[in-house]
């Protein structure tokens, strides 16, 4: 079982739409969670992170974390066409283990206009 | 500012070939990171190092070796490239203060083996 998983999509969805992108992770001790977006042939960008349950807000991008059902997800409101990438979900080990970052493996999002 | 600078942006090796990937950061950070990029795999954890002088083996680190050979310089060495190691490398570096690990990554280093 991998670490992190994700759907790797393609989700599409249509501009103005409510775009929802989802994580689980296996180790149960893991303590930070961040949301990158790739665009095709580029590096990774950091879009969010979280590490208290609950929701973060920012902008059109709300990170939501769970951590009893090891669970993150990334709400895009208001979807625009710009939005259209790889979203991929990244998770640091219980003790952060000098900074040890494992990604899922991404899911494409496409914003139909 | 530069950021983290990957060299070289593109390679191509014959099988059995060895090559280094450099990277260099110069926003002073602590950790870096060497991923690979499949398609349909995301990135992929190869090594990490924590500070400068250590470094640790990540999810994929068969054929491959690093060196930290300061605080600002990570790199990767194939010994004897394999077609398998086709694929796109990035280095990245982060702060890795606290519970914050954002990482900066470079352009990325595209490889074929063949």
């Amino acid at each position: 079982q991998k670490e992190v998983e994700q759907n790797s999509g393609p989700l599409s969805v249509p501009e103005g739409a409510i775009a929802s992108l989802n994580c689980t992770y296996s180790d149960r001790g893991s303590q930070s969670f961040f949301w990158y977006r790739q665009y095709s042939g580029k590096s990774p960008e950091l879009i969010m992170f979280i590490y208290s349950n609950g929701d973060k807000e920012d902008g059109r991008f709300t990170a939501q974390l769970n951590k009893a059902s090891q669970y993150v997800s990334l709400l895009i409101r208001d979807s625009q066409p710009s939005d259209s990438a790889t979203y991929l979900c990244a998770v640091t080990p219980l003790y952060n283990q000098g900074g040890k970052l494992i990604f899922g493996q991404g899911t494409e999002l496409s914003v139909k206009p | 500012n530069a950021g983290v600078t990957q060299t070289p942006k593109f390679q191509v090796l014959k099988t059995g070939q060895s090559m280094t990937l450099q990277c260099a950061q110069d926003m002073n950070h602590n950790s870096m990171y060497w991923y690979r990029q499949d398609p349909g795999m995301g990135l992929r954890l190869i090594y990490y190092s924590a500070s400068e002088g250590t470094t640790d083996k990540g999810e994929v680190p068969n054929g491959y070796n690093v060196s930290r050979l300061n605080k600002r310089e990570f790199s990767l060495r194939l010994e004897s490239a394999a077609p398998s190691q086709t694929s796109v490398y990035f280095c990245a570096s982060s702060v890795n203060r606290g519970m914050n690990t954002e990482a900066f990554f470079g352009q990325g280093t595209r490889l074929t083996v063949v």
